[in-house]
């Protein structure tokens, strides 16, 4: 299996900042990867699709880039409703593994 | 608008089954396949399997592989999946997502949860 690895695990910051969130396969995924925004009690929302295609309905702060095995989602200036989880997921192959996730908290 | 309808929260014994449903409606059923996700308290998702609502073929997850078995019904738009042999660590939120695109791995959009507690 394909394993993801997210970093960092959890960042501290304010609203107005840009945030960066990183995502490594072991193998190469081509564009294959999308990021999930999860607040809690519901359920995970899709931001981003094939590495760097927006989701409709998102906003223009959320963007995400990449490819092979390095892939980054970048919120450039963070909203009062941005705090929450986010998770990459390889979409090249059986199974669809998700990263560990990275929580985004308030500074 | 496309919707995803979960079954209610359930609470079972260990070794017993549950069987969660899942009611699609706001697009055509068998056009795009759906996934199985869960996610144990305070932790990350985990993928269990795909079902094609099409013609009933499925993939499931080598972790679950003779536990777990997800059908459909085309009649009422609805999958099902059913976890045997539950133990505590089967405790989370099971989650129904369709697949974004055909053949796509992907997940759009995504039912609301439902919770599985396992307990004696």
């Amino acid at each position: 299996d394909i394993q993801m690895t997210q970093s960092p695990s959890s960042v501290s910051a304010s609203v107005g900042d840009r945030v960066t969130i990183t995502c490594r396969a072991s193998q190469g995924i081509s564009s294959w990867l999308a990021w999930y925004q999860q607040k809690p009690g519901k359920a995970p929302k899709l931001l981003i699709y094939a590495a760097s295609s927006l989701q409709s309905g998102v906003p223009s702060r959320f963007s995400g880039s990449g490819s092979g095995t390095d892939f980054t989602l970048t919120i450039s200036s963070l909203q009062p409703e941005d705090f929450a989880t986010y998770y990459c997921q390889q979409a090249n192959s059986f199974p669809p593994v998700f990263g560990g996730g990275t929580k985004v908290e308030i500074k | 608008q496309v919707q995803l309808v979960q079954s209610g929260a359930e609470v079972k014994k260990p070794g017993a089954s549950v069987k969660v449903s899942c009611k699609a409606s706001g697009y055509t059923f068998t056009s795009y396949y759906m996934h199985w996700v869960r996610q144990a308290p305070g932790q990350g998702l985990e993928w269990m399997g795909i079902i094609n609502p099409s013609g009933g073929s499925t993939s499931y997850a080598q972790k679950f592989q003779g536990r777990v078995t997800m059908t459909r019904d085309t009649s009422t738009s609805t999958v099902y999946m059913e976890l045997s042999s539950l133990r505590s660590e089967d405790t989370a939120v099971y989650y129904c997502a369709r697949g974004l695109r055909l053949g796509e791995l992907s997940l759009g959009p995504w039912g609301q949860g439902t919770l599985v507690t396992v307990s004696s």
